[in-house]
């Protein structure tokens, strides 16, 4: 079983709407969540991280934790043909070292 | 700028070739990760230092993978007789402390011929 699992996608959604990506986690004991995003042929760039249960929000982005669920997820609000790229989840395991990530979900954003 | 910087970008080698790959922190993190991403996946943990000590290691990283961090400044990964299946991006990241994300650097690109 996968520590991080992640929708493939693609997910397609129009240029103005909302893009919702989702992740699930199987350690229970994960403290640290983190969002990045990779264009093709680069490497991952950090957009946002949650440390505690609910929402929080920076700009267009909007992450929500749900521990309980062991559920993370990432919002872009007004998404841009821009925001086109790969979507990865990590989660920091609970010996604080190991990061994991999820396979990431591929986001297009049509104009 | 990310505060890490990898080199080199881009490596071909023919298969059975030894290979080293620098990662070089611009700013102080006592944390350095290496981690190998395939296309389609998520990047994979290799191994950590915390300073010049290796701490961990994953499985993935055979014996013919080491790595070293001396003074714990800049590190270096070293593949002995590379196999087609090492053709992977290779990153370097950096982590400040326990609740601190990963900041990574451009990675290397490593394709076996």
């Amino acid at each position: 079983q996968k520590e991080v699992e992640q929708n493939s996608g693609p997910l397609s959604v129009p240029e103005g709407a909302i893009a919702s990506l989702n992740c699930t986690y199987s350690d229970r004991g994960s403290q640290s969540f983190f969002w990045y995003r990779q264009y093709s042929g680069k490497s991952p760039e950090l957009i946002m991280f949650i440390y505690s249960n609910g929402d929080k929000e920076d700009g267009r982005f909007t992450a929500q934790l749900n521990k309980a669920s062991q559920y993370v997820s990432l919002l872009i609000r007004d998404s841009q043909p821009s925001d086109s790229a790969t979507y990865l989840c990590a989660v920091k395991g609970d010996n604080f070292n190991k990061f994991y990530f999820g396979s990431g979900t591929k986001l297009n954003v049509k104009p | 700028d990310t505060g890490v910087s990898q080199d080199p970008r881009h490596k071909i080698t023919k298969r059975g070739q030894n290979v080293t790959f620098r990662c070089d922190p611009i700013s102080e993190h006592n944390r350095l990760y290496w981690y190998r991403q395939t296309l389609g996946q998520g990047p994979e943990f290799l191994t950590y230092f915390q300073n010049e000590a290796q701490l961990e290691k994953s499985r993935l990283l055979s014996d013919r993978f080491s790595a070293e961090r001396p003074k714990g400044s800049f590190s270096t990964l070293e593949i002995q007789r590379t196999e087609q299946g090492d053709s992977a991006m290779y990153l370097c990241a950096l982590s400040g402390g326990t609740d601190s994300p990963l900041h990574f650097g451009n990675g290397t690109r490593l394709t076996v011929t």
